[in-house]
């Protein structure tokens, strides 16, 4: 298993640029997540998906679209770039079994908006 | 929503100490409450869990403690090593399945 994938690890976008980012896991997990991580924040939900086609918003989710067509796949989507969300994003997956949510997470991507 | 609150924010301590992080949670319907840890430049990776239904669980050196009645929780080191240098995130996690995250702690071992 590849576990919780993310593509690219680096992004570097211009502001008002639009751009996707690509989050796939192969572990059957209903459950996906992304969150963004700046310094001092920890880590905080933009949006998530309890199955393919619902999704849900999360704490910060302006700025942010998500879908999710396949069970697999879960990806990000800015809309028009602002440097405010220079950050690193995670996605996550978890599994609802016996009662526990261990969040897997995907190796981040790095994204700078100048 | 959730609220998780985590205290400290910055932790050093000398190798062979303890270390405690301390978590408070708003949410009475949580139930669920992990320990992330995440190394420089990786991603978070679970350490340790505990559930609504139990107050202490250990695993060697770290083990979680939960008051449910005060809404606290927290993860203890013992004879910390450099290698446990990191930031340790808590979370609690209710109805969503999605969890809360605290703002993390970043422990520093000095050899």
């Amino acid at each position: 298993n590849a576990g919780v994938t993310q593509t690219p690890k680096f992004q570097v976008l211009k502001t008002g640029q639009s751009m996707t980012l690509q989050c796939a896991q192969d572990m059957n997990h209903e459950y996906m997540s992304w969150y963004r991580q700046d310094p001092g924040m920890g880590l905080r939900l933009i949006h998530y998906s309890v199955g393919a086609g619902i999704t849900d918003q999360g704490e910060v989710p302006n700025g942010y679209n998500v879908s999710r067509s396949t069970t697999e796949d879960f990806p990000l989507r800015l809309l028009s770039a602002a440097p405010s969300q220079t950050s690193v994003y995670f996605c996550a997956s978890s599994l609802k079994a016996g009662g526990t949510y261990e969040q897997y997470f995907g190796p981040g991507t790095r994204l700078t908006v100048t | 929503g959730e609220n998780v609150e985590q205290h400290p924010s910055t932790l050093s301590v000398q190798e062979g100490d303890s270390a405690v992080i301390k978590c408070t949670y708003s949410d009475s319907a949580s139930n669920y409450f992990p320990w992330y840890k995440q190394e420089l430049g990786k991603r978070p990776q679970l350490i340790i869990d505990i559930r609504s239904n139990v107050g202490e669980k250990k695993d060697q050196r770290i083990a979680v403690t939960l008051n449910k009645t005060a809404k606290h929780f927290s993860l203890h080191i013992t004879e910390t090593q450099p290698e446990d240098s990191a930031v340790y995130f808590c979370a609690a996690t209710g109805g969503s399945y999605i969890p809360t995250f605290g703002r993390g702690t970043s422990l520093i071992v000095h050899p």
